[in-house]
């Protein structure tokens, strides 16, 4: 079965600070590629999404994503982060085989200003 | 407005009782899907349906039984087989099945 990893699930920096957050999964098959956000008491929103093209995807808020297939990553990034960026943040895959939307566990990202 | 609309946001039960928790879209959306989501297990799939009168399970389904007798209806009913049923509840929808899913403001259910 597919899965996805999302590692270091808690993460604090401080404003200014770059961000990096990694994303690998377990599919072998073709993939369409998401990161999506959850603020605090919010719903969950999609950040950016990768389904083929140029690797590297802008996305919202100054977040960009690269998809490295020899790696199975698809790593998440800003340079310069704010304190509204704090919240948890989700990797998600589905594979063209079953169409099953796999997430990762998070990541709680805390920005303190 | 068009979107994800789950009902109630919290809903409280006693132990033993099955539960439907409602999820509407009016996205003309193809695909539908249930989530759980509890603290440092990110999201974990119950079911998803594909297209109308059919779906499939996911990786934790025991305990929980849907249906999808009408392409803008997706009801999740927890049953009392479901050992550990206190979480908050997600329903998403696609346009088809490999496309992005947006997401409904969730359920919260506590089983006391």
């Amino acid at each position: 079965a597919q899965s996805v990893s999302q590692h270091n699930h808690h993460v604090i920096l401080s404003e200014a600070a770059s961000l990096e957050l990694g994303c690998n999964y377990s599919y072998g098959g073709t993939v369409n590629l998401f990161w999506y956000v959850q603020y605090p008491g919010q719903h969950l929103q999609l950040l950016l999404k990768y389904f083929s093209g140029d690797p590297l995807v802008k996305g919202i808020k100054g977040f960009e994503a690269e998809f490295i297939k020899s790696k199975f990553s698809f790593n998440l990034r800003k340079p310069s982060v704010q304190w509204s960026d704090t919240a948890e943040y989700f990797c998600a895959v589905i594979s063209y085989g079953n169409n099953r939307l796999a997430f990762g566990k998070g990541n709680q990202v805390v920005v303190i200003p | 407005d068009g979107g994800i609309t789950q009902s109630p946001k919290y809903l409280f039960r006693k132990e033993g009782q099955n539960v439907t928790l409602s999820c509407e879209q009016n996205l003309n959306h193809d695909a539908m899907y249930w989530y759980r989501q509890d603290p440092g297990q990110g999201l974990r799939l119950i079911y998803y349906s594909q297209i109308v009168n059919d779906f499939q399970k996911g990786d934790i389904a025991e305990g929980y039984s849907v249906s999808r007798e009408k392409k803008e209806s997706f009801p999740l009913t927890v049953t009392s087989a479901q050992k550990n049923p206190t979480a908050f509840y997600l329903c998403a929808s696609s346009i088809q099945g490999n496309t992005e899913a947006f997401f409904g403001q969730g359920t919260r259910l506590t089983v006391v």
